[in-house]
């Protein structure tokens, strides 16, 4: 069965300090992958998005995410945290005609 | 702004009663998608449409039902509602192809808040 899984439920930062949010999913091909970020009391919004193009994909507000095949994995990173960061993110994948399947999401606390 | 509207924003009613949310997609989308998210589910997906034909179910109660009209915004209707319904209920849309297969991200709207007191 596809599935996707993000490793940590919370991850606490300092104010410039690198971020990782990690995410790795099973899949007999490669899917879609993507990055939403929702903040308190909004919508998902997307921060960056892969369809097998370059491995390495920028996303928005300086987050980028590797897509490495041989490790299934997808994780998130940004250099230097915000406190504006501070948001839950969600780890999406499409798979086959119109399935989105959502990690459980991972919530950033950034430190001042 | 996604371009996703979703009303109410905000909605408070009782045990048992019915409600209908409501959502319209960013101009061009085809594709309409609910969900839920809760503090103890997370976010869970209910149902797809794509030019008013169901495509996708998902964890959806018997109790909610949904439909796509012709001018593509969609309704989720929920009823005989639970405290366990409250929730913050999200619609997403997404270009999509004739064949209804998603080609791209969902945009998400900022969600209904529904408290069943």
């Amino acid at each position: 069965a596809q599935s996707v899984t993000q490793l940590d439920s919370h991850v606490s930062v300092s104010e410039g300090t690198p971020v990782l949010l990690r995410c790795n999913y099973s899949s007999s091909y490669s899917p879609s992958l993507f990055w939403y970020v929702q903040h308190p009391n909004k919508g998902l919004q997307l921060l960056l998005k892969y369809t097998s193009a370059a491995t390495l994909v920028k996303g928005i507000n300086g987050f980028e995410a590797e897509f490495k095949k041989s490790e299934t994995s997808f994780h998130l990173t940004k250099p230097s945290a915000h406190m504006s960061d501070a948001a839950e993110y969600f780890c999406v994948v499409i798979w086959g005609f119109n399935k989105f399947y959502f990690g459980s999401g991972t919530k950033l606390n950034v430190k001042p | 702004d996604s371009g996703v509207t979703q009303t109410p924003k905000h909605l408070i009613t009782a045990t048992g009663q019915r409600v209908t949310l409501r959502c319209s997609p960013r101009s061009g989308d085809l594709s309409v998608y609910w969900y839920q998210q809760s503090l103890d589910q997370g976010l869970q997906f209910l149902i797809q449409y794509y030019n008013g034909e169901e495509r996708a179910k998902g964890n959806i109660l018997e109790r909610f039902s949904a439909q796509q009209f012709p001018d593509l915004h969609s309704e989720l209707n929920l009823s005989s509602l639970e405290l366990g319904d409250s929730a913050l209920y999200f619609c997403a849309s997404s270009v999509a192809a004739v064949t209804g297969a998603v080609t791209g991200e969902l945009f998400f709207g900022e969600g209904s808040r529904l408290t069943v007191l």
